[in-house]
């Protein structure tokens, strides 16, 4: 069974340009996440998506950082435009999980490295 | 909120046992988790305990003790590929498959 797949790797822009990250999670599975994280910090959740429903988008920084989930499958997240302290990883994780059920493994993708010149 | 602590490094011999503490603030939470990252590598599930108490999977072993907002990862016979960051992460009440992580602890086992 393929893992969850993120793209790219790693990506090296100039401040104020775009950047977007795409993910195609676990087949079957129903919540997605995007977290940020920071060299030598633990992953912070930006948005949770079930299936096409973003639920939890309070720590997205909605200025600049926009995410979808078409179709309940695929997401993508962007940024526009890119700042300095945006430099992170963006990992995308998935998970099977049933509302009111704490019992939770996410699968986590390898991350997309952002550096911000 | 939620908060939780981790020592930031932690460093052991090979065949050692090594505990890395997790202490929490949280309001609420169904379980407390346990992941590990390799360098430049994704954050991948080690354990699960929702009850207090110790949860065994080879040669890793989780507790939790709610009581005293506490857990631990143990590791036994420590091999060289066990170096790697781990975070502890727990899943707070009325916020579906939410999970909060610690700051994390880097293990570096020597030979």
């Amino acid at each position: 069974e393929a893992g969850v797949v993120q793209s790219p790797r790693y990506k090296i822009i100039e401040k104020k340009q775009p950047v977007a990250f795409w993910c195609n999670p676990i087949s079957g599975h129903n919540t997605l996440y995007w977290y940020l994280q920071n060299l030598g910090q633990g992953p912070e959740l930006l948005i949770r998506y079930e299936n096409e429903e973003a639920v939890d988008d309070s720590q997205l920084p909605k200025d600049r950082f926009s995410a979808e989930r078409l179709k309940g499958v695929d997401s993508t997240l962007k940024i526009q435009p890119a700042e300095l302290g945006d430099s992170a990883v963006y990992l995308c994780a998935s998970s099977f999980s049933s509302r009111g059920s704490g019992a939770n493994v996410l699968t986590f993708g390898a991350g997309s490295r952002l550096t911000v010149l | 909120g939620q908060s939780l602590e981790q020592p930031s490094e932690v460093t052991a011999v090979e065949g050692a046992i090594v505990q890395i503490n997790c202490t929490y603030q949280t309001s609420g939470f169904y379980g407390l988790s346990w992941y590990q990252q390799h360098d430049g590598g994704a954050p991948t599930f080690l354990s699960y305990n929702a009850l207090d108490g110790l949860e065994e999977t080879g040669r890793f072993s989780s507790f939790l003790s709610r009581s005293d907002s506490y857990g631990y990862l143990l590791l036994q016979e420590l091999q060289m590929k066990d170096s790697a960051s781990y975070f502890c992460a727990v899943s707070p009440y009325n916020q579906g498959g939410k999970l909060i992580f610690g700051q994390g602890t880097e293990l570096s086992v020597k030979p």
